[in-house]
């Protein structure tokens, strides 16, 4: 079985440039997240997806960041325009909609 | 009291050690607490994961003690390897929020030859 395939695995950017993410879920799996890790810390959720409803995005920054899920399968993450403080990793996770999450390998973010 | 606070921050045993790596949560609500392996430049792999219906879960060489009253969580690694050296991350959820995962602040383990 395919795991949670996430693109790109790296991304250097100016500040104030976009960048997107991209997340492909495990098949099947209908609850699908986005976490930011920073260097050294755990995994923070940012939204959270059933099907193609977002019904936890209490965490993401409105102001510059964008999420969505077409169709209930992939999913994209935007920041834009992006500030040094978001050089991270950001994680995407599924789920079948039991208790146990499933990432990625994660796309490591650099703002300079 | 939506923290889970880990410890140590960093671990260095031998090869065949039994590391101990600590949690606390606050939140009496969170009822789904498992424990993730993370290597360099990799995404966190789920090891084992615990409901506190039960005080301790084995699965191969990882080890999960849970003590509902203390509201603490263990992970030990039975005859640890080198290949074992990782970051490892617990982590607390609550069902009715759909399973956002509060994770801890991870423990670097280096396992020595």
């Amino acid at each position: 079985e395919a795991g949670v395939v996430q693109s790109p695995r790296y991304k250097i950017i100016e500040k104030k440039q976009p960048v997107a993410f991209w997340c492909n879920p495990i098949s099947g799996h209908n609850t699908l997240y986005w976490y930011r890790q920073n260097l050294g810390q755990g995994p923070e959720l940012l939204i959270r997806y059933e099907n193609e409803e977002a019904v936890d995005d209490s965490q993401l920054p409105k102001d510059r960041f964008s999420a969505e899920r077409l169709k209930g399968v992939d999913s994209t993450l935007k920041i834009q325009p992006a500030e040094l403080g978001d050089s991270a990793v950001y994680l995407c996770a599924s789920s079948p909609g039991t208790a146990e999450q499933f990432f990625g390998p994660g796309t490591r973010l650099t703002v300079l | 009291q939506q923290q889970v606070k880990q410890s140590p921050q960093s671990l260095i045993v031998q090869k065949g050690g039994i590391p101990i790596i600590n949690c606390a949560y606050e939140n009496t609500a969170f009822d789904y607490f498992p424990w993730y392996q993370q290597f360099p430049g990799k995404g966190p792999a789920l090891l084992i994961a615990i409901r506190p219906d039960v005080s301790e879960k084995k699965e191969g060489r990882f080890t999960i003690s849970f003590n509902k009253s203390a509201k603490q969580f263990s992970l030990h690694i039975m005859d640890s390897q080198p290949g074992d050296s990782a970051t490892y991350f617990c982590a607390a959820s609550k069902n009715n929020q759909g399973g956002k995962l509060i994770f801890g602040q991870g423990t670097e383990l280096s396992v020595k030859p």
